[in-house]
């Protein structure tokens, strides 16, 4: 079953823009991953924020984390074309299962 | 940094033939976790190992089998392959410590594509 479910599945944006993509989840959490995979390519680790934070940064990425709402969001600003990607969210389950769980991603194409 | 190592990179096989895929973790990660992500879709969990030992078990099909050797590389043995097992197949490894705060790092990915 999909713990983590990306919103919206595809965006497109010009270069310069800032591109938010939501995840949504259904159980507690540990932690929440945000990961970028090029097409066809292995899968990069962004960014991790815990279930007691709130907002984390990296570079151009903002990661907020609302667990009351069960989901979260990843702000990429100032988009540049090599930023053309699938965004995956995945999730780490409190008290149970230690295992990463990926919902469908957002295929973010960013325009020169 | 050394970072998760799968090989084969690309992998062609015919139906009914069997694949062996391995993974080499991080140093001193002990977890190790297998996925398969098909054309347009999320990576699907499918085992994984904690020291050696198998930890957790996804959708992983009963033709297919995995092992974590004394070395820590891990090897997913596929049998019988079947022209869905078409796939991009992750290996990702983490480390316990600090249960949670951990982060999974994936290796490149093998591509299998069965014909």
């Amino acid at each position: 079953s999909q713990q983590g479910e990306e919103d919206p599945q595809a965006l497109s944006i010009q270069e310069g823009e800032n591109a938010t993509m939501n995840c949504s989840y259904k159980t507690s959490i540990n932690n929440l991953q945000w990961y970028r995979q090029n097409s066809g390519r292995g899968l990069v680790h962004l960014i991790l924020i815990r279930s007691n934070e709130r907002e984390k940064h990296s570079g151009r990425l903002r990661v907020t984390l609302d667990t009351s709402k069960k989901s979260s969001s990843l702000l990429i600003t100032a988009s540049r074309a090599a930023d053309t990607a699938s965004y995956f969210c995945a999730t780490l389950l409190s008290g149970g299962s230690y295992i990463p769980t990926f919902g469908r991603g957002t295929s973010l194409i960013v325009h020169p | 940094a050394a970072g998760v190592i799968q090989s084969p990179r690309h992998l062609i096989k015919e139906k009914r033939e069997t694949a062996t895929l391995k993974c080499y973790p991080i140093p001193r990660h002990d977890t190790v976790y297998w996925y398969q992500q098909g054309p347009g879709q999320d990576p699907q969990f499918l085992i994984s190992f904690y020291e050696k030992m198998q930890s957790d078990k996804g959708s992983i099909p009963d033709r297919f089998s995995a092992q974590q050797f004394s070395d820590y590389h891990s090897e997913l043995n596929m049998s019988s392959l079947e022209l869905g097992d078409s796939a991009l197949y992750f290996c990702a490894s983490s480390s316990r410590q600090g249960r949670g705060d951990t982060e999974a790092f994936f290796g490149q990915g093998t591509r299998l594509t069965v014909v």
